[in-house]
């Protein structure tokens, strides 16, 4: 079974500091793996994929994560906050094979001060 | 392209009167997902179909719900009759099955119920 989980359910940073959210899977086959993110009273849109074709992925607004096998994990990072970054991050995963279900994490709350 | 449409955007009803939730997937995407979101719980799948043909309804909570896809342009999702726990946001999310998963969400429909 698949499964992702995400550390701290809520990050603060400073404008301008690194953002960075943890995020550790678990799947029986070599997976796919996203990251979302929501704005407030909206849907999740896609931020960026992992689907092998390079560990080290990059998304919109500046946002990038490296898939890290060894360590099962698909951390989010951005090099300097921006005040419009705040919103809450999901972390999900996929298995390959023809199965479509993806399972999401809990979600972390990104919030960044001024 | 218009997204994911759903409607209504809010929903508010009282306890014991049917709900019934609307969704428009992305013209093309022959996959469809009904999730729900809520604090505590989080973002979970009710339902996923596939060309039409539901797939998976493991995570539909109980006999109150039910959902349909009578075609490729649209589904509903059905609460009969709601509950005040039934109350949550209801993303509907929609995708082209290429191996990669990458899924669209609609704005979702805020239910209350009272």
């Amino acid at each position: 079974a698949q499964s992702v989980t995400q550390l701290g359910s809520h990050v603060s940073v400073s404008e301008g500091a690194l953002v960075l959210l943890r995020c550790n899977y678990s799947s029986s086959v070599p997976p796919y793996l996203f990251w979302y993110v929501q704005y407030p009273n909206q849907g999740l849109q896609l931020l960026l994929k992992y689907t092998s074709a390079a560990t080290l992925v990059k998304g919109i607004n500046g946002f990038e994560a490296e898939f890290k096998k060894s360590e099962t994990s698909f951390h989010l990072t951005k090099p300097s906050a921006h005040m419009s970054d705040a919103a809450e991050y999901f972390c999900a995963v996929s298995e390959r094979g023809g199965y479509q279900k993806v399972t999401f994490g809990i979600g972390t709350k990104l919030q960044v001060i001024p | 392209d218009a997204g994911v449409i759903q409607s209504p955007r809010h929903e508010v009803t009282e306890m014991g009167q049917e709900v019934t939730l609307r969704c428009k997937p992305i013209s093309g995407h022959n996959s469809l997902f009904w999730y729900r979101q809520t604090m505590m719980r989080g973002l979970e799948l009710l339902i996923y179909f596939n060309n039409n043909v539901p797939i998976d309804d493991s995570g539909m909570p109980e006999d109150r719900f039910s959902a349909k896809m009578p075609n490729a342009s649209f589904s509903t999702l059905k609460i009969q009759p709601s509950e005040p726990r039934d109350s949550a946001v209801y993303f509907c999310a929609s995708s082209f099955w290429d191996g990669y998963n990458e899924q669209f969400f609609g704005p979702g429909t805020r239910l209350t119920v009272l």
